[in-house]
């Protein structure tokens, strides 16, 4: 069974960077997929940050492309999200997930339980 | 503002069929597969249909999904208390060098 778990600091200064990492089990990373971040301002729908490959390949939201880095340490199975210069806008539960493509189709199957990452001083 | 379109609310009473509709463009749902996700109060999205009309294991037979065209739909029969949840669709999309889009999602009552 396949599982993720987030982690990180709950609270971020207004113009630091966030960060958090989804440590993965059950599977391996270097085994292939790409893996996700995604996330939810409170009382707000889904938003996809960004996608990150076993080999290091990503895909960013182009609105956040400019603040976001999406890392993989496959050593540790493990993947990374840096948001710089954070506002209380960037306030939201942040789920990574496994995004499995298989061609023709794609699809986010397993998430981890979620964050809450808030933006204050 | 959500890139696909979904309604805000949907309701029904215990035993019937509801849908959600999603609507998008030639570039995510016109071109590829949509996903659905359910989302119980307080938990991470679940994964409900993949490619369109496939259904993970363990997700009753209750739930079924189709697309035509550019737009796509979730329908829920036999409804039951515990499907009162939010429910998103999801597509890949081809601009902008590829991204994941969402809908605002939609929140079932059963009354």
């Amino acid at each position: 069974q396949v599982q993720l778990q987030e982690s990180g600091p709950g609270l971020v200064k207004p113009s630091e960077t966030l960060s958090l990492t989804c440590a993965v089990s059950g599977y391996s990373i270097s085994s292939g997929y790409y893996w996700g971040w995604i996330r939810q301002p409170p009382g707000k729908g889904l938003e996809w940050i960004g996608s990150i490959y076993h080999s290091g390949s990503t895909y960013y939201n182009p609105s956040l492309k400019s603040r976001v880095t999406i890392s993989v340490d496959t050593s540790k199975n493990q993947f990374s999200l840096k948001l710089s210069s954070v506002t209380a806008a960037d306030t939201a539960v942040y789920y990574c997930a496994r995004d499995l493509e298989w061609e023709p189709t794609r699809y986010f199957d397993y998430w981890g339980q979620g964050t809450l990452v808030t933006v204050s001083s | 503002q959500s890139v696909l379109t979904q309604p805000p609310s949907a309701s029904g009473t215990p035993g019937q069929r509801v849908t959600i509709s999603c609507s998008g463009s030639s570039s995510n749902i016109g071109s590829n597969t949509v996903n659905w996700y359910q989302q119980l109060p307080g938990t991470a999205p679940k994964l409900l249909i993949y490619s369109n009309n496939q259904r993970p294991s363990g997700v009753p037979d209750r739930f079924s999904g189709s697309k035509s065209g550019t737009s796509a739909s979730l329908a829920i029969s036999g409804l039951q208390s515990e499907d009162e949840a939010d429910y998103y669709c999801a597509a890949w999309d081809d601009s902008l060098n590829g991204r994941w889009v969402f809908g605002g999602g939609t929140k079932l009552t059963v009354l």
